[in-house]
Parts: C-alpha cells; sequence; structure tokens
C-alpha cells in the first residue's frame, strides 16, 4: 500500500536555527513528489516537485532533495514567518491510479 | 488572477440535511481533486475529475457521497443525509496536467449539528 509518513510531527526552532524535516515514502511507481506549505485555516500553498532521485529544488530558505525512499526539506536560517505545517505528498503511477497521497505533515515553530 | 474558488466558506447543516460544496478551477486547469481534512490530521484524497469524467475516486465513501465536474460551471462535492462525523474541511484542487503541483482553494468547512 502506498504509504507518506513525515517526521518529526513537530519542530521548534530558535529564528536562525536550520533544521530539517523529513519524509519517507513507500510507493509503487514515484510520478513526483511535493511539498507544501499550510497556515492554519488556509488551504495548502504548493512549494516543490521533486520527480527523481538526486533532484534538488530551492526556494528562498528552503531547499528540498530526493532520494529513492525519502525526501528532506532543509530550513536554512529561518524566521518566524516560516512558521506553518508542511506537508509532503507522493504521487504514484502504479495501479493505484494518479492520485497523490499526502503525509500527516510537520508542524514547525519557529522562535524570534 | 484567481487562484481555485471554493464556496462556502463556512457551512453548517444539521444531521439529515444535504450538504453542497462547490469548486471552480483555476482558469485553464482541467484536472480537479477534493480532499478532506480532519483536525490535527492530514488531507484525505476523496476524488479525481476531469471534465465530465471521475477519474478516480477510491477515497469517496460509496454512499452519501458524489461529485461532479460537469463541461459547464463548477465542480460540485454532494453530501446527502449528512452526519456528525461528516463534520471537516474540505479542499478543491486543481493542476493543468496529472503530475503538476496543486492549487488548493481556502476550502469549506463543513459543521454538522
Amino acid at each position: 500500500e502506498d504509504q507518506v509518513t513525515q517526521s518529526p510531527e513537530a519542530l521548534r526552532l530558535q529564528e536562525g536555527e536550520s533544521s530539517s524535516l523529513n519524509c519517507s515514502y513507500t510507493v509503487s511507481g514515484l510520478r513526483g513528489l511535493f511539498w507544501y506549505r499550510q497556515d492554519p485555516g488556509k488551504g495548502p500553498e504548493f512549494l516543490f516537485t521533486l520527480y527523481s532521485a538526486g533532484e534538488e529544488k530551492e526556494k528562498e530558505r528552503l531547499k528540498a532533495t530526493l532520494t529513492k525512499k525519502e525526501s528532506f526539506l532543509h530550513i536554512t536560517a529561518p524566521k518566524p514567518e516560516d512558521s506553518a505545517t508542511y506537508l509532503c505528498a507522493v504521487q504514484a503511477g502504479g495501479t493505484g491510479g494518479f492520485k497523490t497521497i499526502f503525509g500527516a505533515g510537520t508542524r514547525l515553530f519557529v522562535k524570534a | 488572477n484567481a487562484g481555485v474558488m471554493q464556496n462556502p466558506r463556512h457551512l453548517v447543516r444539521r444531521r439529515g440535511q444535504e450538504a453542497r460544496l462547490r469548486c471552480s478551477p483555476v482558469k485553464g486547469h482541467s484536472h480537479v481533486y477534493w480532499y478532506r481534512q480532519l483536525p490535527e490530521e492530514g488531507l484525505k484524497f476523496m476524488v479525481y475529475l476531469q471534465k465530465e469524467n471521475i477519474i478516480d475516486e477510491s477515497g469517496m465513501p460509496k454512499e452519501r457521497f458524489s461529485a461532479e465536474f460537469p463541461k459547464e460551471g463548477p465542480s460540485i462535492l454532494r453530501i446527502q443525509q449528512v452526519v456528525r462525523g461528516d463534520s471537516a474541511a474540505y479542499f478543491c484542487a486543481s493542476s493543468p496536467y496529472s503530475d503538476y503541483g496543486y492549487t488548493f482553494g481556502s476550502g469549506t468547512r463543513l459543521t454538522v449539528v
């Protein structure tokens, strides 16, 4: 069964303290891995798509990487406005069709 | 430059009533997805539609729930005879291609009393 697991569930950082969020996945035929940011009371906001192992994408203080079994979202020198829930999602191209499965998310708190 | 528009933002229904949730995708996006989110839980896939077609409804309960994306007009998620367990945030998303990142709406928060 296709599965996405994110860790940690919650992460508290001081402003400027870099860290990484993990997303491990088990899918039959990965078509793409996605990272989203979700603020309270809002819909998820798309950040990155990664399609193959070894691929990396960057946007401001965020950098996403992908291996055959997991993805990392690296946050460099975070600011309080980076506080949000970060969601990882995978789209499998096997018999499960093309639906995208989301992990439960990592809640990030950045303190000034 | 309108994103995905969902309405209503909040919907209160009594047990046994019907709930209709509407979603207008980004202009030019032909792929629409519905997800349900419970408090402190992740997004659960419900259904994937293209114009006039249901592509994958494996996440949608077989009874009381239905979805459509007609040739003209918004996508509709319909829940008949609502029960308290249907209370959740329902998010709609759209994309131009099936393997693209999604644009999400702000969601409809359904409360069943």
